[in-house]
């Protein structure tokens, strides 16, 4: 079975400081990699995307990493701002069958308190 | 560009009754979805829709739940009736395509929040 697990569930930062999220998935065969970043009351928005060819992708301050051979990713965030308390979830995409449809597995997410 | 539409945003119901959720997604988008979001948990797929017709819908309760998209256009999900076990986020989603081996990416609505009582 699909797994996607993140650490940690929960984690409390000061403003300023810099932080790292874990991903560790068990989809194979694998497509790509994204996290997503969801405010309380809102959709998920997508923050990064990784194929199995990448091993980092940068948006502003996020910086994400994959480790393919490992099946580990983590997002890193630097220099935390207030407006970065939310929650990041880590979605993982099963490569489909020719003229098939890709399978999505999501994790169970990190929830991201920044605290003045 | 406008991005999915989902109504009500919130709604509170006894258990037993019913309720529908609707959903516009994003124009030009032919493939749906509809996700279920327990409170500190991460989504839940209950269908997926390539155009008008499913593709995806093993983790739907088709006792209770069911879904449509008529015209592969807007979506609507109803639960008949509610439990309590319902309360959640329902979010609705779209993208381009994902029947290609491709990244397209999942646009997500606001969610309708469910209360059962």
């Amino acid at each position: 079975k699909n797994q996607v697990e993140q650490s940690p569930q929960s984690l409390i930062i000061l403003e300023g400081k810099n932080c790292t999220l874990q991903c560790n998935y068990t989809v194979s065969p694998f497509s790509n990699l994204r996290w997503y970043k969801q405010d309380t009351g809102r959709g998920p928005v997508s923050l990064t995307i990784m194929t199995f060819s990448e091993n980092t992708k940068s948006n502003g301050r996020y910086t994400a990493t994959l480790d393919a051979d490992t099946k580990q990713s983590s997002l890193h965030i630097t220099a935390s701002q207030l407006s970065d308390s939310a929650s990041y979830i880590c979605v993982v995409t099963e490569r489909g069958r020719p003229g098939g449809y890709q399978k999505v597995t999501f994790g169970t997410g990190t929830k991201l308190q920044v605290i003045p | 560009e406008a991005g999915v539409a989902q109504s009500p945003r919130y709604k509170i119901i006894e258990k037993r009754q019913s309720v529908a959720f609707w959903c516009n997604p994003i124009s030009g988008h032919a493939t749906l979805y509809w996700y279920q979001q327990i409170l500190g948990q991460g989504p839940k797929l209950l269908i997926q829709f390539q155009n008008n017709g499913v593709v995806d819908d093993s983790q739907l309760p088709k006792d209770r739940f069911s879904a449509e998209r008529l015209k592969g256009v807007d979506s609507t999900l109803k639960i008949q009736p509610a439990k309590l076990e319902d309360s959640a986020v329902y979010l609705c989603a779209s993208s381009l395509e994902a029947m290609v081996a491709g990244a397209y990416e999942q646009y997500f609505g606001p969610g309708t929040r469910l209360t059962v009582t």
